[in-house]
């Protein structure tokens, strides 16, 4: 069975903070992988996506892979109100179309 | 770009009818399609994954007779939520992807169903 795995919170940060979101996944030939933003009764948002080791920025944004380690994270620099949600963890599964998500930390900014 | 419609975005409706939900990749073709089933406060849970013009996979423990799945174009993917119960309410949402974007899934605005 393969697996995401997320801390699911909630995890507090204060404003204008930096909000480090965690994942770890158990399929290690996974090639692509991505953050999903959820809003409480909405449907998940692509914030970003990385395929290669290392860092890769977006604006507050920045998303970091060691496929080594089978870890992903998501860097969310001067913390805003309006980042408080839920944030998924997804990894392309090796031998399928499908995408795996993790169970998703509920992030929650604190003015 | 890629979006990805879905109709209704809330329904309500008598135990033991059927619902349908149509989802539709506005602005690129999707050759594969993703269901998935939400109950408050849980993570997403995938249903099945359909490819144009063949018949949907299903995810274990879900019931391809209950949930019925049609991808006829590249465009649009319907799901039937058959005889439906009180307990298949929830909120589904379906997503859809491209080879060409690097299998990025993007999400339709989501479906809440309410089963009286």
């Amino acid at each position: 069975q393969k697996e995401v795995e997320q801390n699911s919170g909630p995890l507090s940060v204060p404003e204008g903070a930096i909000a480090s979101l965690n994942c770890t996944y158990s399929d290690r030939g996974s090639q692509s992988f991505f953050w999903y933003r959820q809003y409480s009764g909405k449907s998940p948002e692509l914030i970003m996506f990385i395929y290669s080791n290392g860092d890769k920025e977006d604006g507050r944004f920045t998303a970091q892979l060691n496929k080594a380690s089978q870890y992903v994270s998501l860097l969310i620099r001067d913390s805003q109100p309006s980042d408080s949600a839920t944030y998924l963890c997804a990894v392309k599964d090796s031998s399928a179309s499908k995408i795996i998500f993790g169970s998703g930390t509920r992030l929650s900014i604190r003015p | 770009g890629a979006v990805v419609s879905q109709h209704p975005s809330r329904v309500i409706c008598k135990s033991g009818t059927s619902v349908k939900i149509e989802c539709r990749s506005l602005d690129f073709q999707a050759t594969t399609m993703f269901w998935y089933r939400q109950f408050p406060k849980q993570s997403l849970m995938l249903m099945a994954t359909s490819n144009e013009g063949s018949k949907a996979t299903y995810e274990q423990g879900v019931e391809k007779d209950k949930f019925l799945i049609n991808h006829a174009s590249l465009t649009l993917s319907t799901l039937t939520v058959t005889s439906a119960h009180p307990e298949d309410s929830s909120f589904y949402i379906c997503s859809a992807s491209d080879r060409g974007l690097r299998n990025e899934q993007f999400f339709g605005p989501g479906t809440r169903l309410t089963v009286l």
